[in-house]
């Protein structure tokens, strides 16, 4: 059981190149989430998911899109990187079960665009 | 929309004393606040937490208090150990779909040997 597995850990790109951040998890859970931790912001969220097939804005979704094909996979895409996307992302997963709140995170992905 | 506040921002403490983080929450309506314990490298990961119903809950050395009037939660950490050494997120769950969380801004705590 891994978990909440994210691809790539680290990732290096020049401003206007695009990329897709992948996130899996293998606990059947319903609900996923893309958050973007920046230093003494805490953890914002970008996008969120109910589940397969769904999608849905968060506090700060602009620059970023995101896809549910698969139940146990979230991927999130930045079209036209820019300097202020630099930042660690991370994946978290829950149940979607009423009354069963807790979140689980992924390691995150370290993002530079230069 | 909800507004959480953490205090202090930097937190350093002796081997073996006690250690308290503060949050503030603005919406009533929130139901469930978990704590978060980050290490270098890595993901957050839950310690504990407490539901509205509830004042307070202890596992082991870490306990959280919950007063909803003055809507602030509080993590105790007794009896630190340098292993403690991270940084701390407060959360507060929205009353909205998608289970979605508010957190504050992290609390870096060392523990000196």
């Amino acid at each position: 059981n891994a978990g909440v597995t994210q691809t790539p850990k680290f990732r290096v790109l020049k401003t206007g190149q695009s990329m897709t951040l992948l996130c899996a998890q293998d606990m059947n859970h319903e609900y996923m989430y893309w958050y973007r931790q920046d230093p003494g912001m805490g953890l914002r969220l970008i996008h969120y998911s109910v589940g397969e097939g769904t999608t849905a804005k968060g506090e700060v979704p602009d620059g970023y899109n995101v896809s549910r094909l698969k139940k146990q996979n979230f991927l999130l895409g930045l079209e036209s990187a820019a300097p202020s996307q630099t930042s660690v992302y991370f994946c978290a997963s829950s149940y979607g079960v009423a009354g069963v709140y807790e979140q689980y995170f992924g390691p995150g992905t370290r993002l530079t665009v230069t | 929309g909800e507004n959480v506040e953490q205090h202090p921002s930097t937190l350093s403490v002796q081997e073996g004393d006690s250690a308290v983080i503060k949050c503030t929450y603005s919406d009533s309506a929130s139901n469930y606040f978990p704590w978060y314990k980050q290490e270098l490298g890595k993901g957050p990961q839950l310690i504990i937490d407490i539901r509205s119903n509830v004042g307070e809950k202890k596992d082991q050395r870490i306990a959280v208090t919950l007063n909803k009037t003055a809507k602030h939660f509080s993590l105790h950490i007794t009896e630190t150990q340098p292993e403690d050494s991270a940084v701390y997120f407060c959360a507060a769950r929205r009353a909205s779909t998608g289970n979605q969380f508010y957190f504050g801004t992290g609390t870096s705590l060392t523990v000196i040997p």
